[in-house]
């Protein structure tokens, strides 16, 4: 069974640092594509970040260009988001979410449960 | 950046009828395309990719069809459990990937 377990999220204030983290199992993470999608409460959508299934290929939004870094370690099936200058509109439940295959523009067929990062002071 | 638009916002439906949502891409997307559906508090889980493929374990009662720009996803006879927020995306291999506003199916 496919799992994606998100860990990391919490308060932090403007300006500040956090990363998330995304445990996977029951399936060959280093075979796959994965991908960050955030959700601001009560809006929809939005595609963050994503990463080929070797970790040599990412892409990312422009808003978070520059500011967030997707990278994954296929020796512990962990993919990562580190979020740095957060702003108050970075504020969103994260979702962790593979790719059906391994290019990093596909579409995603397990999801994790979210992690929620709130930015405020 | 290609714009996803979703219509219409929200559709009331009555259960056992037909539902039928609509998406448009801003330019040319082929059938890089996949419906979700979201429910309050859950994660988004995959319906629709290629267009017109249904993923795994999804009911035949939601069906997609579309190519290009112009995309449906059908629901044929909605039960109670279909009564939720639905997105399309689009993943081309030009970033980003886009999401549509979503549509709200509410019961009726």
């Amino acid at each position: 069974e496919v799992q994606l377990l998100e860990s990391g999220g919490g308060l932090v204030q403007p300006g500040g640092s956090l990363r998330l983290s995304c445990a996977a199992s029951g399936f060959t993470f280093s075979n796959y594509a994965m991908t960050w999608v955030r959700q601001a409460p009560g809006k929809g959508l939005e595609w963050v970040s994503a990463i080929s299934g070797s970790g040599a290929t990412t892409y990312s939004a422009d808003s978070v260009k520059g500011r967030f870094t997707i990278a994954r370690d296929n020796s512990k099936n962990t993919l990562y988001l580190q979020m740095n200058t957060l702003r108050a509109e970075d504020t969103a439940v994260y979702y962790c979410a593979k790719v059906e295959y391994d290019f990093w523009s596909g579409p995603t067929d397990y999801w994790g449960q979210g992690s929620l990062v709130t930015v405020s002071s | 950046e290609i714009v996803m638009t979703q219509s219409p916002a929200t559709v009331s439906v009555s259960p056992g009828e037909r539902a039928t949502l609509s998406c448009r891409a801003s330019q040319s997307v082929g059938s890089n395309l996949a419906w979700y559906q979201q429910k309050p508090g859950q994660a988004p889980r995959l319906l629709i990719y290629a267009a017109s493929t249904r993923a795994t374990g999804i009911p035949g009662r939601f069906s997609g069809s579309g190519s290009g720009t112009e995309f449906t996803l059908t629901i044929s006879s909605l039960q109670s459990e279909d009564f939720a927020v639905y997105y399309c995306q689009q993943y081309t291999n030009r970033p980003p990937l886009t999401f549509g506003g979503g549509t709200k199916v509410e019961i009726k």
